[in-house]
Formats: C-alpha cells, sequence, structure tokens
C-alpha cells in the first residue's frame, strides 16, 4: 500500500535557526497539505497545493514558514527563523480527489 | 465561524460498540465529514468519510441526520487496539477544520 513519506521524523534545533521538512505524496496524488499539530490538539492546515500551485495558505506565517512543491510532486516546509512556539508535530497529506486525505508519519520539530 | 466540536474523551470496555459524536452546526450543503484515528507518535489514519445518511465499511460506520449538523462515528465491538485519538474533520467550504478529537481508551 502507498504511502506519504516525510523526513526527518525527529528534528531538534535552537530558536533563530533555520529548518526544513521534507514531504513525498503518494504518486498521482496531485493535492498535497501541510499541517501543524500542537500536542493536545487536531491538525491545524497550513499550506494546501494543488500541483505546484498554492490553494490556501491562509493560516501559514509568511514572515518565517514558506512552503514549495516546484514539480507538483514532493515539497518542501521551511521555517526560518524556528521559534520556540513552533515546537509541534509537522504533518503532510495527499489526496488524488482533494476529498479523502492520506497522511504521513509526520516531523516532530523540538525548539530550544 | 466554522467549528467542530467533539467530546474531549471516552472510555469502553471490550467487545462495545463505541458511538463518537462530532458537532458541525455551519456545515454547508456540499462540505463532507472524514473521521481520522491517530496513536501517539503517528500520523492520522483514514477511517470513514460520508456526506449524507449513512456509511459502512470493514471498520466503522458513520450516521449522519437529514439535517447534517452533526454525526457519529461508530465503531463495532472495540479492542484494546482501537485506544487512540479520533478526528472529525470537516469541509467548509473550502476551508479544513479538525475538532479537538476524542481520547478513546479501550478496557479490558
Amino acid at each position: 500500500e502507498a504511502e506519504v513519506a516525510q523526513s526527518p521524523r525527529y528534528k531538534i534545533t535552537e530558536k533563530s535557526q533555520a529548518v526544513a521538512f521534507w514531504c513525498d505524496p503518494i504518486s498521482g496524488h496531485a493535492t498535497l497539505y501541510w499541517y501543524r499539530q500542537i500536542l493536545g490538539q487536531g491538525p491545524e492546515l497550513l499550506v494546501q497545493f494543488q500541483d505546484e500551485s498554492v490553494v490556501d495558505d491562509s493560516q501559514l506565517p509568511k514572515d518565517r514558514f514558506s512552503a514549495e512543491r516546484l514539480k507538483g510532486v514532493d515539497s518542501t516546509l521551511k521555517i526560518q527563523p524556528a521559534e520556540l512556539g513552533d515546537s509541534a508535530m509537522y504533518l503532510c497529506a495527499s489526496s488524488r480527489d482533494s476529498k479523502t486525505q492520506y497522511f504521513g508519519p509526520g516531523t516532530r520539530l523540538l525548539v530550544l | 465561524l466554522a467549528k467542530t466540536t467533539q467530546p474531549i474523551s471516552m472510555d469502553s470496555y471490550e467487545g462495545q460498540e463505541v458511538n463518537i459524536t462530532c458537532s458541525h452546526n455551519n456545515i454547508a450543503t456540499n462540505d463532507y465529514i472524514t473521521w481520522y484515528q491517530q496513536f501517539p507518535s503517528q500520523g492520522p489514519r483514514f477511517i470513514i468519510q460520508g456526506y449524507k445518511t449513512k456509511v459502512t465499511n470493514e471498520v466503522a460506520s458513520l450516521f449522519i441526520p437529514a439535517d447534517r449538523k452533526s454525526s457519529t462515528l461508530s465503531l463495532p465491538r472495540v479492542s484494546l487496539s482501537d485506544t487512540a485519538v479520533y478526528y472529525c474533520l470537516v469541509t467548509y467550504g473550502n476551508k479544513l477544520v479538525f475538532g479537538a478529537g476524542t481520547i478513546l481508551r479501550v478496557k479490558s
């Protein structure tokens, strides 16, 4: 069964440093999502791509966060500079029909 | 304001049926409801998705009343391995809103 791949699985960084997360969606899935999940809460959508285009980034803190999906396949989410409050699980999901999403294992970020 | 509301936690025993309800008062005609299961340090796993009435698959059922202001995930005969957090996701137009999750604890 095809799965969404994410790396790294865990990342520890110091505040003010830059971090980047990578996501490889299920083959053929045109829609890709990045979510942030704070411990004890539901996932919060950061950005949604349709192929290489951004569909929704209204909740992305654009002063420090950026996301790209240059060739419409894999995607990178970057934070620069990282802040203590960015400590969370960063989840990537993909969808074939923009309706049913399949999630990757996530990247747990700890900012010290 | 689009909001998805679930109970914080539920307890059950092995072999029982568990029903978890999600409230979504502002759901629109074309919006749909999806349920996910999440274990610690893992990504959410798709369980079931529905738009109206009743949907059933090999692991769960989803009941959606006519007014669609709420929905109920039904897990038949739960086991200890069903202990997890269950999330309701509602699409409000082009907005994806997760509930805060329901912690289900299954006891022996």
